[in-house]
């Protein structure tokens, strides 16, 4: 079955640390990757995709993300945490192509601390 | 264009009650899809549309859901009768091919 695994419900980093946030999917076919945001009370915001092009995705607010297939990963990363980065961040993919049928991962909640 | 726009943004109603769930796409986005999102269960796709036609409804969770397109700038969402099993915050997207975008949600509370 397709599914998206994201390691770790909590993240806490300190301001200015590194914020690397773990995503794991499994498909037979070539997937989209997606990294979205949401905010307290707030719908979801895209941060990046990967649509088979390049496989270091880069994305707003200084995200990135990379694809690596022998991996089956595509970790989302920040070199430097801000505290407006708090917020929930979710893993996704579409294995129809587009944005076809979205499956979720289950989202890390990423704190940062003074 | 001001977005994906879902109303109400705050529903509460007793069980047993029928509840109907709005959502204004983005013009132009073919593709519109309603999620429900929980505590327990994270974000669960129930429904999606593809030109106003339903594509797959397999996320819905029982026969008390129901989903409408009647055109391309409106959708519904209606669960009747209501239990509080299914407070959730429920979201609606939009997409084309290349971008998917989000309403703000309608958190419904079914007391």
């Amino acid at each position: 079955a397709q599914s998206v695994t994201q390691l770790g419900s909590h993240v806490s980093v300190s301001e200015g640390a590194l914020v690397l946030l773990r995503c794991n999917y499994s498909s037979s076919v070539p997937p989209y990757l997606f990294w979205y945001v949401q905010y307290p009370n707030q719908g979801l915001q895209l941060l990046l995709k990967y649509t088979s092009a390049a496989t270091l995705v880069k994305g707003i607010n200084g995200f990135e993300a990379e694809f690596k297939k022998s991996e089956t990963s595509f970790h989302l990363t920040k070199p430097s945490a801000h505290m407006s980065d708090a917020a929930e961040y979710f893993c996704a993919v579409s294995f129809s192509g587009g944005y076809n049928k979205l499956i979720f991962g289950a989202g890390t909640r990423l704190a940062v601390h003074p | 264009d001001a977005g994906v726009i879902q109303s109400p943004r705050h529903e509460v109603t007793e069980m047993g009650q029928e509840v109907t769930l709005r959502c204004k796409p983005i013009s132009g986005h073919d593709y519109l899809f309603w999620y429900r999102q929980t505590m327990m269960r994270g974000l669960e796709l129930l429904i999606y549309f593809n030109n106003n036609v339903p594509i797959d409804d397999s996320g819905m969770p029982e026969d008390r859901f129901s989903a409408k397109m009647p055109n391309a700038s409106f959708s519904t969402l209606k669960i009747q009768p209501s239990e509080p099993r299914d407070s959730a915050v429920y979201f609606c997207a939009a997409s084309s091919r290349t971008e998917a975008f989000f309403g703000q949600g309608t958190r419904l509370t079914v007391v």
